[in-house]
């Protein structure tokens, strides 16, 4: 009930197309869903994030798409660029005994070709 | 600002030591979570403190361990590692009414 599934676990692109990467929940405590880039070597890094009574946030190349009936949630990188390559974690926040938890997906690399 | 820092940056340990590791989060952020990073189990959170106290735990033996100082830096400790402790340990603060979590470039621990 905690988890966070997320797909495809990898994802070629090539240079300037749509990069869809979806992420799915069963606990409705959720009450925000974030989503981090990460490089090798590097921590996540916060890219985008949503509340769930919005529908859609756009950030720049960044959307996310929130469906809250269907639980599911997705990252749409627009005009994709080789700089985009890292690998990416959508995450959902449960608050409980006072304090937020973030769980995570299991990450989807993405490389983006010239 | 400055980020969140960790040190060491990388470790190697032994099967049976413990070791200590150190997370200064950024000014003014009071909330200090752990999370372990390894390719197969992905991101799973460790613990979380506030003001000096712990706040949550997540499903980690008695092993793993830590503390929060009234300047906000914590640190997580791991006694009598074993080999599947290895992996990049991070830590991520947030400000106390956020959502946001911003993580270090955390400690990559390996354990021979």
């Amino acid at each position: 009930q905690q988890q966070v599934k997320q797909s495809p676990q990898s994802l070629i692109i090539q240079k300037g197309g749509i990069s869809i990467i979806n992420c799915a929940y069963e606990n409705t405590a959720f009450d925000y869903f974030p989503w981090y880039q990460q490089f090798p070597g590097k921590g996540p890094a916060l890219l985008i994030a949503i509340r769930p009574d919005v529908s859609e946030k756009k950030e720049g190349r960044f959307t996310i798409s929130f469906n809250k009936s269907a639980k599911q949630f997705s990252l749409h990188i627009m005009d994709s660029q080789p700089g985009d390559s890292a690998t990416y974690f959508c995450a959902a926040n449960l608050f409980s005994y006072n304090t937020d938890k973030l769980i995570f997906g299991t990450g989807t690399r993405l490389q983006v070709f010239p | 600002k400055a980020g969140v820092t960790q040190t060491p940056r990388y470790l190697i340990k032994t099967r049976g030591q413990q070791v200590t590791l150190s997370c200064s989060p950024i000014s003014g952020h009071r909330s200090v979570s752990w999370y372990q990073q390894t390719p197969g189990q992905g991101l799973q959170f460790l613990f979380e403190y506030f003001s000096e106290t712990q706040r949550n735990k997540g499903n980690f033996p008695g092993r793993f361990s830590g503390r929060q100082f009234s300047n906000s830096r914590s640190e997580m400790n791991v006694s009598t590692l074993e080999l599947g402790d290895s992996a990049l340990y991070l830590c991520a603060s947030t400000q106390t009414g956020d959502y946001e979590q911003y993580f270090g470039p955390g400690t990559r621990l390996t354990v021979t």
